[in-house]
């Protein structure tokens, strides 16, 4: 069964860092692209970022271009979001996602970790 | 940036009735690289429809999706109970985007 567990969400303040992790199981980790989606509070998902299976290769949503970076560790099976120069429009629930081939769909998500950022 | 367009923003029904959702892209969708996703409250989405008519493991038929280029459907055939929440569409044919989303509540 697969599982994807995100943690690392928190208050911080504008200008801020946050690193969030994603530990994935039940699935060849390595052979699978990952992705992270967000959704600010009653708002819709907005598609954040997404890595390779090997993690040579990387997107980015606009609106987090030169500030987020992704990344994953295939020997830990995990998967990472760095966070900085946070704004409040950042503020968001921050979900974890398998996907089904480098550019497609989402096919299992994380329960998602909650990011605030406010003074 | 591909552009897309739900509607309704809401859908009033009742159980055992047909429910149709629009998703309308600002150009076309090559390779029919949509998914739709059905997403309840304080949960995490869950794939419905790949390819933009490929049902995802476990998925009932009661679910079907339709549509190339620019105009895509979702259609449950007889609404069930846990049918009522909300749904987006997502193109991934041009990086990806999603709808804003089309809420099914009970009427």
């Amino acid at each position: 069964e697969v599982q994807l567990l995100e943690s690392g969400g928190g208050l911080v303040q504008p200008g801020g860092s946050l690193r969030l992790s994603c530990a994935a199981s039940g699935f060849t980790f390595s052979s699978y692209a990952m992705s992270w989606v967000r959704q600010a509070p009653g708002k819709g998902l907005e598609w954040v970022s997404s890595i390779s299976g090997s993690g040579s290769f990387t997107y980015y949503a606009d609106s987090v271009k030169g500030r987020f970076t992704i990344s994953r560790d295939n020997s830990k099976n995990t998967l990472s979001l760095q966070m900085n120069s946070l704004r409040v429009e950042d503020t968001a629930v921050y979900y974890c996602a398998k996907d089904r081939g480098t550019i497609s769909w989402h096919d299992h998500w994380g329960q998602g970790t909650l990011v605030t950022v406010s003074s | 940036e591909i552009v897309l367009t739900q509607s309704p923003g809401t859908l009033s029904l009742s159980p055992g009735e047909r429910a149709t959702f629009s998703c309308r892209a600002s150009q076309s969708v090559t390779g029919t690289f949509l998914a739709w996703y059905q997403q309840k409250p304080g949960q995490a989405p869950r794939l419905l429809i790949y390819g933009a008519s490929s049902r995802a493991t476990g998925i009932p038929d009661r679910f079907s999706g339709s549509g190339s280029g620019t105009d895509f459907t979702l259609t449950i055939s007889r609404l069930e109970p846990e049918d009522f929440a909300v749904y987006y569409c997502q193109q991934y044919a041009s990086s990806r985007t999603f709808g804003q989303g089309t809420k099914v509540e009970i009427k």
